[in-house]
This record gives structure tokens, C-alpha cells and sequence, in this order.
């Protein structure tokens, strides 16, 4: 079984719509990262969470929110989906910063 | 600020050696990454530097030289399953933060 999943894989949505990605993982660790990934451009953080009461911004937060439910839970929400959000997101964990990341499968989001 | 540059492209030849340079400016730094990433699957960690030299795995090897901002990722005896990105990332203690560069992708021909 797959350490870290997320929930969609896919999905279409229309511009305004609100969409939330799900990620879970069972690898007892305490930080857990949101990335979206364009071509061209790499992954960009959007958020992180180095503990179910700590959230922190990344470098592209403005458009999105999260919520980190549990531990193990940490889901990303998209209050009014617009195109340039069509893009591959990645949830990520880690035992520590400087700790390998681990990646979920990704969710490939399109937005019309 | 902080920057981390990768070729885009490269191609090489199956069963030959390929080495991908990564060049970076941060503040702070604390490790440089290597992930792997086939086309629509996640990141895979590959390798990880934090004091300069080289650091061998089995095909794959990375260098760092922290004085001049620069690692590379050697990859030898190269298979065709190696075509994929090569993500180099660089951790720093200022930001708290992992920056990953755009990557470069590596075609590997027959």
C-alpha cells in the first residue's frame, strides 16, 4: 500500500467552482507540503505544515487554503478555481525538514 | 534571493555515462536533493549532499561543491527506463523551505 495517497487523481471542474485534494499518509510523519507543478516551471510550494497546529504559506498560497485535519491529513481547497490553476499537485511528507520528502501520486486538475 | 539553475533538455546514449549539472544561490544552505520523476508520476528521492564530495549509489552518484554552489548527478551505464526528469532541490535553514529547480529532462535513445 502506497505511504502517502491523494484523493482525487483526476479532475475536471469549472472556473468558480470550489474543489478540495486530499492527501493522507501513514508514514507517522509530522510535516506535509503542497506543491503544484506547471510545465516549465518545477514545484512550487503552496503550503506546509510542520504540525496539526501549524500552517504555513509558501510562495504561491494566494488562491488556495488548506486544512490539516490530523496528523495524517492535510487537504488543499481551491475557494474559486480559476484556469491558470489547471496544474499537477503534489502532496509531500517528511520526518524533519531537512529529511527526504515523500511524494504522493499527484492530482491532475483541470480548471475551464 | 534564491536560485537554482538546470539544463532543460539532455540526450544520451543507452550504456553511456550522462552528467547533470545543477548550479544554485541561497542563503542558509543545508543539503541539495536529487529527486527522479518519470513523466506523471511523483518525485523520487535519489540522492541527498550536504558536504562536499562525492556520493555513489549504486549507477547514480552525486557531487556537491558547496563553495561554488554546484552539484552534478552521474548517472552511468544508462537504461532506457532512466529517461525521466532529474529534479535538483536545495533546502535552506534562512527559508525553513526545500526550492526545487525546473528540472531537466533526459531522453535516453537505443
Amino acid at each position: 500500500d502506497a505511504d502517502v495517497t491523494q484523493t482525487p487523481r483526476n479532475r475536471i471542474t469549472k472556473t468558480g467552482k470550489r474543489i478540495m485534494l486530499e492527501c493522507s499518509q501513514t508514514k507517522g510523519h509530522d510535516r506535509m507540503y503542497w506543491y503544484r507543478q506547471d510545465p516549465g516551471l518545477g514545484l512550487r510550494l503552496i503550503y506546509y505544515s510542520f504540525d496539526v497546529k501549524d500552517i504555513n504559506k509558501g510562495e504561491i498560497s494566494d488562491g488556495y487554503s488548506v486544512s490539516r485535519q490530523a496528523q495524517a491529513k492535510f487537504s488543499l481547497s481551491l475557494e474559486s478555481a480559476i484556469p491558470n490553476q489547471t496544474a499537477l499537485y503534489f502532496c509531500a511528507t517528511s520526518g524533519t525538514t531537512l529529511d527526504t520528502q515523500y511524494f504522493g501520486p499527484g492530482t491532475r486538475l483541470t480548471v475551464l | 534571493g534564491q536560485n537554482i539553475d538546470q539544463p532543460t533538455e539532455m540526450t544520451a546514449t543507452e550504456g553511456a555515462i550522462v552528467q547533470i549539472n545543477c548550479t544554485y544561490q541561497t542563503s542558509g544552505f543545508n543539503g541539495l536533493f536529487w529527486y527522479q520523476q518519470h513523466a506523471g508520476e511523483a518525485p523520487t528521492f535519489l540522492s541527498y549532499n550536504v558536504l562536499d564530495g562525492l556520493e555513489e549509489k549504486g549507477r547514480f552518484s552525486s557531487f556537491l561543491s558547496r563553495s561554488k554552489g554546484y552539484s552534478y548527478l552521474l548517472l552511468k551505464e544508462l537504461q532506457m527506463k532512466d529517461s525521466a526528469s532529474y529534479l535538483c532541490a536545495v533546502y535552506s535553514s534562512n527559508t525553513g523551505k526545500l526550492i526545487f529547480g525546473q528540472g531537466t529532462t533526459l531522453q535516453v535513445k537505443p
